[in-house]
């Protein structure tokens, strides 16, 4: 299995910073990545496929780079609204695979 | 606009089977594929499996021995099926669209399980 590895685990940070995930893939996956946000006790939202494409009516503050093994996901601008977990996922090869998980968090 | 609902026991004794059912609507699940993911409490996400309209399904090697995925297209559901449960298989299962094999851009509530005698 391709093992996805995200840093930090949890990120503090206030309204209108700057934040950056990063996702490490175990071998390359191309540009099969997406990233979702998850709060709690809600179903994951995609926000980015093919490690870069903003999904529709996803705020353009959110943004996903990289190709082959590592990755990120940056929030330009932090608002309330975006403090929440957030995974994600390779899609290069089965079975499809997740982070463990970035919980960001208000500072 | 496609929505997905889960149904099934939230209860599940163990060795038994989970059984649980996916019904789409506003839209037709004769296209696409249509996947199941878990969530333990407290712990990230995982995937079981996803098939496509025609049946061909693809599922976790961690799980592919106990696990079933099955399409009804006459009825516009899918469905899971876990056998021999064990408590470690206690988790929220999200149903989910999946575009051309990649991410996964409509999910369904979700349904908490949990597996005790």
């Amino acid at each position: 299995d391709i093992q996805m590895t995200q840093s930090p685990s949890t990120l503090s940070a206030s309204v209108g910073d700057r934040v950056t995930i990063t996702c490490r893939a175990s071998q390359s996956i191309s540009s099969w990545l997406a990233w979702y946000q998850q709060k709690p006790g809600k179903a994951p939202k995609l926000l980015i496929c093919k490690a870069s494409s903003l999904e529709s009516g996803v705020p353009s503050r959110f943004s996903g780079s990289g190709s082959g093994t590592e990755f990120t996901l940056t929030i330009s601008s932090l608002q309330p609204d975006d403090f929440a977990t957030y995974y994600c996922q390779q899609y290069n090869t089965y079975p499809y695979t997740f982070g463990q998980g970035t919980n960001l968090e208000i500072k | 606009q496609v929505q997905l609902q889960e149904s099934g026991p939230g209860l599940v004794k163990p060795s038994e089977t989970l059984s649980l059912t996916c019904t789409v609507s506003g839209g037709s699940i004769s296209s696409d594929y249509w996947s199941w993911i878990r969530q333990p409490p407290g712990k990230g996400l995982e995937w079981i499996g996803h098939i496509y309209y025609s049946g061909s399904a693809n599922y976790n090697p961690s799980l592919k021995s106990r696990v079933t995925i099955s399409i009804d297209t006459s009825k516009n559901q899918f469905s899971l099926k876990l056998n021999s449960v064990t408590a470690a298989d206690t988790a929220v299962y999200y149903c989910a669209r999946t575009i051309a094999v990649a991410s996964m851009d409509v999910w369904g509530k979700g349904t908490a399980v949990t597996v005790s005698s």
